[in-house]
């Protein structure tokens, strides 16, 4: 079947680390694939997005490629901050706004 | 993007009682959807919202339970009927289609404690 699967957490890292979380998917068909952004005690924000092979979305200093040779969509930045401190999803859409998620990573940046 | 209002952010409610959740667009959307998040768990479509009929739920969800209204583009509704503490949770409302982007743009989402 169609789903996501992502890194377990959580991940704690120190301020201005390198931020790696790892997507992997399984679909049928050509899928979107994005990165969502829950804040504590909100719902939840589109991150970046992918449309199409070899594509990469970018946002806010987070960064994520299309791999489709190893169905992987890894979330990266280059150097946290507290303020990215969140949990993040993983997601796929099939088309006709099927959109399967991936379980979460909790992620705590200390200063 | 649209713009998502959900309300109420939270409410505490009793055993055996009901509440709705109501949801606003500030546009036309084609697709709407409610999701539930259990604590500490990603998301799990309850149901599609289709304007003018019947919603469509997922498995292991009945109207019963989770009766959803969706009047016009821009407004649904979801009822929590006779609730227990399992049905504890952060219900979220989405929107998506007609966007041309394929994403789902999300609702602040409403925090429910049944005790």
């Amino acid at each position: 079947g169609n789903s996501v699967t992502q890194m377990e957490g959580p991940v704690t890292l120190s301020e201005e680390a390198f931020l790696t979380i790892n997507c992997t998917y399984t679909a049928t068909g050509y899928p979107s694939l994005f990165w969502y952004v829950q804040y504590p005690g909100e719902g939840l924000q589109l991150l970046l997005k992918a449309t199409k092979a070899d594509d990469k979305g970018s946002n806010k200093g987070f960064e994520a490629t299309y791999r489709k040779e190893t169905t992987s969509f890894h979330l990266e930045k280059g150097s946290v901050q507290v303020s990215d401190s969140a949990v993040y999803f993983c997601a796929l859409n099939l088309g006709n706004n099927d959109m399967r998620f991936g379980a979460g990573t909790r992620l705590t940046v200390k200063p | 993007s649209a713009v998502i209002s959900q309300k109420p952010s939270r409410d505490i409610c009793q055993r055996g009682t009901s509440l709705t959740i109501q949801c606003q667009v500030d546009s036309q959307v084609t697709m709407m959807f409610w999701y539930r998040q259990q604590p500490g768990q990603s998301l799990t479509l309850i149901a599609t919202a289709n304007q003018g009929s019947e919603a469509t739920y997922e498995s292991g969800f009945v109207i019963d339970k989770f009766p959803i209204s969706r009047p016009n583009l821009t407004f649904s509704t979801l009822t929590v009927s006779n609730m227990s503490p399992e049905d504890s949770s952060i219900y979220l409302c989405s929107a998506g289609g007609g966007l041309n982007t394929g994403e789902l743009f999300f609702g602040e989402g409403s925090r429910l404690t049944v005790l």
